[in-house]
């Protein structure tokens, strides 16, 4: 079973500030397979990024994801107001299929 | 522009089976390479997959409540349905349909989910 380790669990910041969210696997996860999720409280989660670093529809480029292997980073480059959120990263591929990680909180300094 | 809306009871029994039923709009459910979901969040929790269907009916479950789970398609309706069963208080959760797009391999269309309650 892969597991998906995201740290921090929390990260404090101020607007502006550049946020790295990690998310690691157990196992090696293929690029293809690694998306990242933003969740509001109260709401869905909505996709941000796929296949580790395209970016989903509507999404702006201050979102960014990259890695490979086992380790993930989501990066925001300058925190806006409405990215102050919880972060999540999901795999595909291994039993179970499909599972997330336990979530980053990034939230206002 | 596809949407999707849970439906279903809001609080269930302890041992009863907890239903639920996705209606998807503004698309067919039949259409493209897109699998469809069920995934729940406990309060204050993450997320967690509990399976899908493709709309042949092929279906994959998470192994944790495999026993417990059935997810069917009606694609007259353009809905999909979860049944879980022999439900506990750690059943109760928020409980979200959501599009896998293949092509993507990603959730990228999501329901705005429906609180459930295990409680007698």
């Amino acid at each position: 079973e892969i597991v998906l380790t995201q740290s921090p669990g929390t990260l404090s910041l101020s607007p502006g500030e550049r946020a790295t969210l990690s998310c690691r696997a157990s196992q090696s996860v293929s690029s293809s397979y690694l998306a990242w999720y933003q969740q509001k409280p109260g709401q869905a989660p909505r996709l941000l990024i796929y296949g580790a670093s395209s970016r989903a529809t509507g999404i702006p480029d201050r979102f960014s994801g990259s890695g490979s292997g086992t380790d993930f980073t989501l990066t925001i480059s300058r925190l806006e107001p409405e990215d102050f959120a919880v972060y999540y990263c999901q795999q595909y591929g291994s039993s179970p299929l499909l599972t997330f990680g336990g979530g980053t909180k990034v939230e206002i300094k | 522009q596809v949407q999707l809306q849970e439906s279903g009871p809001g609080l269930v029994k302890p041992s009863q089976t907890l239903s639920l039923t996705c209606t998807v709009s503004g698309g067919s459910i039949s259409s493209g390479s897109y699998y469809w979901s069920w995934i729940r969040q406990p309060a204050g929790k993450g997320l967690e997959w509990i399976g899908r269907i493709y709309t042949s009916g092929s279906t994959n479950y998470n192994p944790s409540l495999k026993s417990r789970v059935t997810i069917s398609v009606d694609t007259s309706k353009n809905q999909f349905s979860l049944k879980l069963s022999s439900v506990t208080a750690a059943d109760t959760a928020v409980y979200y349909c959501a599009r896998y797009f293949d092509w993507d391999d990603a959730f990228d269309i999501w329901g705005q989910g429906t609180m459930v309650t295990v409680s007698s």
